[in-house]
């Protein structure tokens, strides 16, 4: 299973970008890249995801590096709602369903 | 729409005491199924996962168990709680034929053994 290398937590202020940054050295050729939020005592939601080509939603871009050893995920404007734990997470196409989960990164948003 | 729905909210167990926990998932049909339980500052580590009635995998072995009566419902087990199963037990959906795994996760339940 490819392993990923998030910050514990990473700090912004309200009204500015955000680039959360993960490391997925060892992710192999066909496996999807996801991301999740979390919120405080709620279920992950999921943001995004991605396989070679940089992607756009209504909530965030994700940013893959050419080599596909890392990615980036961009929230253009955060808000105090932004604040959550946001997961990385590699699936790979013969994962039977499963996503192996990490201990993400803590996103505080300063007011 | 679909929506996932978890019951209950919060619990609080003695040790040995047995333990049930429903999650129905509406407005979809044959979707994977999954538990998930969350230690305190976590990831989620994955417990069962289904993918038809009665077809449960497991992923950790432990005193729990997981049982699939209908389709869109699931249910995870115990016939006596050991102080290590606190945590927060997050059941979660995906479509059966798509290409990446969307998950869809419940409002969960906070269980404390005491």
């Amino acid at each position: 299973d490819a392993k990923t290398t998030q910050p514990n937590s990473m700090e912004s202020n309200e009204e500015e970008p955000v680039h959360l940054p993960c490391n997925h050295s060892t992710i192999s050729g066909t496996d999807y890249i996801h991301w999740y939020r979390q919120l405080p005592s709620q279920g992950p939601e999921y943001v995004i995801h991605g396989l070679t080509s940089n992607v756009n939603n209504r909530m965030a871009s994700l940013a893959i590096a050419e080599d596909r050893k890392s990615s980036t995920l961009i929230l253009h404007r955060a808000t105090l709602r932004d604040a959550a734990v946001y997961y990385c997470i590699p699936e790979p196409m013969d994962s039977n369903y499963q996503l192996i989960w990490g201990a993400g990164t803590k996103l505080i948003i300063k007011p | 729409s679909q929506t996932i729905h978890q019951w209950p909210a919060t619990l609080v167990q003695p040790v040995g005491s047995p333990l049930s926990l429903e999650c129905t998932v509406e407005g979809t049909s044959n979707p994977n199924l999954y538990w998930y339980r969350q230690a305190a500052g976590r990831g989620l580590q994955l417990l069962f996962y289904s993918v038809g009635i009665g077809q449960i995998s497991s992923e950790v072995p432990q005193n729990l168990s997981a049982s699939r009566p209908q389709d869109r419902q699931f249910i995870l087990s115990s016939k006596k709680l050991l102080l290590s199963d606190s945590g927060f037990y997050l059941c979660a959906w995906s479509k059966r034929a798509s290409s990446y795994n969307e998950q869809f996760f419940g409002p969960g339940t906070r269980l404390t053994v005491l």
